[in-house]
């Protein structure tokens, strides 16, 4: 079956620092992958993306890392700010064109100043 | 920068009654999705939206919701009895289609409150 999940509810940093976010998922047809950011009473909003032919990609401090072999997805944020307190899903895609988003739990990121 | 429009942006309703929640979605956008979110839970799917009809729906969509898109511009989703178990905050997404163009951008929600 289908089914994303977080290993950590919650994850508490430094201002500065690193932090790594980390998602599971068991569907092994899954192609596509996204994070999103979720702020209070806000929806999800887009952070970066990657498919399954990839094992890296970097945008604005942000790095997401792909680990098909044992079906692992992380987001690298790194001088992580305040701004990043938020709480952060991994979704993935396995149907064929523009289908479903199935999400994870998500994790709540703190970032103390 | 173009983004998902969702009204209202609360919606407090009795059981049993009709709702329906709008969304505008970005304009060069193709394919649309309706996505719910209990409070404390993970984002849910419910339906996706593409050529004028439903592509891909959730167990959750059953014949008490169904979607339309009435106009060029609005896309909505309606419940038709409200029962209390459907509160939650309801997003709206959208994506442009095509190769490499399928991230989903998603409204800020509404929240239903049924009583």
């Amino acid at each position: 079956g289908e089914s994303v999940g977080l290993h950590l509810p919650t994850l508490s940093v430094q201002e500065g620092d690193n932090s790594i976010i980390n998602c599971a998922y068991s569907n092994s047809a899954s192609d596509y992958f996204i994070w999103y950011k979720q702020e209070s009473g806000k929806g999800p909003q887009f952070i970066i993306d990657i498919r399954s032919n990839m094992d890296k990609r970097q945008g604005q401090r942000v790095t997401v890392l792909l680990n098909k072999t044992v079906k692992h997805l992380s987001l690298q944020i790194a001088a992580t700010q305040p701004g990043d307190s938020a709480v952060y899903f991994c979704a993935e895609n396995s149907g064929e064109g523009f289908q479903k988003l199935v999400f994870g739990t998500g994790t709540r990121l703190l970032v103390s100043p | 920068e173009p983004e998902v429009t969702q009204t209202p942006s609360h919606q407090v309703t009795q059981m049993g009654q009709e709702v329906i929640l709008r969304c505008v979605p970005i304009s060069n956008h193709l394919y649309f999705y309706w996505y719910r979110q209990i409070l404390g839970q993970k984002v849910e799917f419910l339906v996706s939206f593409y050529n004028n009809e439903i592509s891909e729906k959730s167990e959750i969509f059953d014949d008490q919701f169904s979607v339309e898109r009435p106009d060029g511009s609005n896309f909505t989703l309606k419940i038709r009895s409200t029962k209390l178990e459907d509160s939650a905050m309801y997003f709206c997404a959208s994506s442009e289609g095509g190769a490499g163009k399928n991230i989903q951008y998603f409204g800020a929600g509404t929240r239903l409150s049924v009583l």
